[in-house]
């Protein structure tokens, strides 16, 4: 069946650096794929997402391009703030005509230091 | 706007004991969705109604588990009886009822069984 692995965390970083948080999936086809953020505190909430290959999908700083050759989507950002301090979920949804479906990854906790 | 709303936040209970959660979903949101979160895990779901219907309870643990939609706007989840591995936050979320891969979140109800 279809799933999604991230790399596993916790991802301490310095205010300012570069973030990567790597994400693959296995899925028959080409479904949609998506990064949720979980602030302390808060509901899960939609970051960024691309819907078919090449696409890259970009809010706050962070960007994800959806490469179908390396079945990857990983999350990016060029110098991260302590704000950032959340875990990060991979997913992928599949067009069920009406509504969607989202499968996630186990979630990814980062954590930034001044 | 109001976002999901989700009650109680946290419920501690005897294992054996019953137990309920309540979901307010967005206005107008037509898609439903109970997914289960496991500690440090990705959430996975339960149930996903369209208005009041049950589309997909494919994962709900029918023996112990039962969900209902009344109406199309409100729901509720209950476990009866609880048992040691519920242990979990349950959370719910709503959808527009057309394909955007969007959901939105509540804050999760965190449930401890003893």
């Amino acid at each position: 069946g279809d799933s999604v692995t991230q790399m596993e965390g916790p991802v301490t970083l310095s205010e300012e650096a570069f973030l990567t948080i790597n994400c693959t999936y296995t899925a028959t086809g080409y479904p949609s794929l998506f990064w949720y953020v979980q602030y302390p505190g808060e509901g899960l909430q939609l970051l960024l997402k691309a819907t078919k290959a090449d696409d890259k999908g970009s809010n706050k700083g962070f960007e994800a391009t959806y490469r179908k050759e390396t079945t990857s989507f990983h999350l990016e950002k060029g110098s991260v703030q302590v704000s950032d301090s959340a875990v990060y979920f991979c997913a992928l949804n599949w067009d069920t005509g009406t509504a969607s479906k989202l499968t996630f990854g186990t979630g990814t906790r980062l954590q930034v230091t001044l | 706007e109001a976002g999901v709303v989700q009650s109680p936040r946290y419920k501690i209970i005897e294992k054996k004991q019953p137990v309920a959660f309540w979901c307010n979903p967005i206005s107008g949101h037509n898609t439903l969705y109970w997914y289960l979160q496991n500690l440090g895990q990705g959430p996975e779901l339960l149930i996903r109604y369209e208005n009041e219907e049950a589309v997909d309870d494919s994962q709900l643990p029918k023996d112990r588990f039962s969900a209902e939609r009344l109406k199309g706007v409100d729901s509720t989840l209950k476990i009866q009886p609880a048992e040691l591995g519920d242990s979990a936050v349950y959370l719910c979320a709503s959808g527009p009822g057309t394909y955007t891969g969007e959901l939105f979140f509540g804050e999760g109800s965190r449930l401890t069984v003893l």
